[in-house]
């Protein structure tokens, strides 16, 4: 299975600022994907980060609010702008291999309180 | 738009019992399904992932069938366990293979 590091973990912040979380993944990722999963709900797809150029959104997302970063193959960062309390959630990076089963592997999380 | 609905929302067991969790999608044109876990605070890890062309995978005590045409799949635990307590996530993936949507899981709880 391939290996998905997140970081930081958990941060708590205060409202009006902003937070990179950051993403590696091992070298059998071809797609990387951000997610969010508000308290009680199931993740939501925020966007696909795309190397070298902008990422693609869903409704509802947009990059002022969430810019996205793939510099390269196995890295991409994830900042929520301009914090309020209804950002407070876990944001995860995933990747998807690119082989024929398409499998996606999960980041720990970042648990993100703003206050 | 695909929707995923997972049904129950919640079930509680005795240790020992066989269980099924369901999963139905609306929109067949699915590339695979997964079933994820997740503990409480913690991301997400794969249990099982059918492709669209399959009808079931098998590991360890669990086993999940696809039944595309109907869109439903359902995620059967054996012989459960306290350790089995956790959320259970079905997501599919789109044809395109660029989207994973997720249901809202079912929160598993095993007593001893």
């Amino acid at each position: 299975s391939a290996v998905i590091s997140q970081k930081p973990s958990r941060d708590i912040c205060q409202r009006g600022t902003s937070l990179t979380i950051q993403c590696q993944v091992d070298s059998q990722v071809t797609m990387m994907f951000w997610y969010r999963q508000q308290p009680g709900q199931s993740l939501t797809l925020i966007a696909t980060a795309n190397q070298g150029s902008e990422a693609t959104y869903e409704s509802g997302f947009v990059i002022d609010k969430f810019p996205i970063s793939r510099p390269n193959l196995t890295f991409s960062t994830l900042t929520v702008s301009n914090m309020s309390p209804e950002d407070s959630s876990i944001y995860l990076c995933s990747g998807q291999t690119g082989t024929a089963k398409n499998i996606q592997y999960f980041g720990a999380g970042t648990r993100l309180s703003v206050l | 738009k695909q929707e995923v609905t997972q049904i129950p929302a919640a079930l509680s067991v005795p240790e020992g019992e066989n269980l099924v969790l369901n999963c139905s999608f609306t929109d067949s044109a699915i590339y695979n399904l997964q079933w994820f876990r997740q503990d409480p605070g913690k991301g997400l890890t794969s249990l099982l992932l059918i492709q669209s062309s399959q009808r079931e995978q098998t590991s360890g005590r669990l086993n999940a069938s696809l039944d595309k045409s109907s869109g439903r799949s359902t995620l059967y635990i054996a012989a459960s366990q306290p350790g089995d307590s956790a959320t259970y996530l079905c997501a599919v993936l789109n044809q395109a293979g660029t989207a994973l949507i997720f249901g809202k899981g079912t929160t598993l709880s095993v007593s001893s």
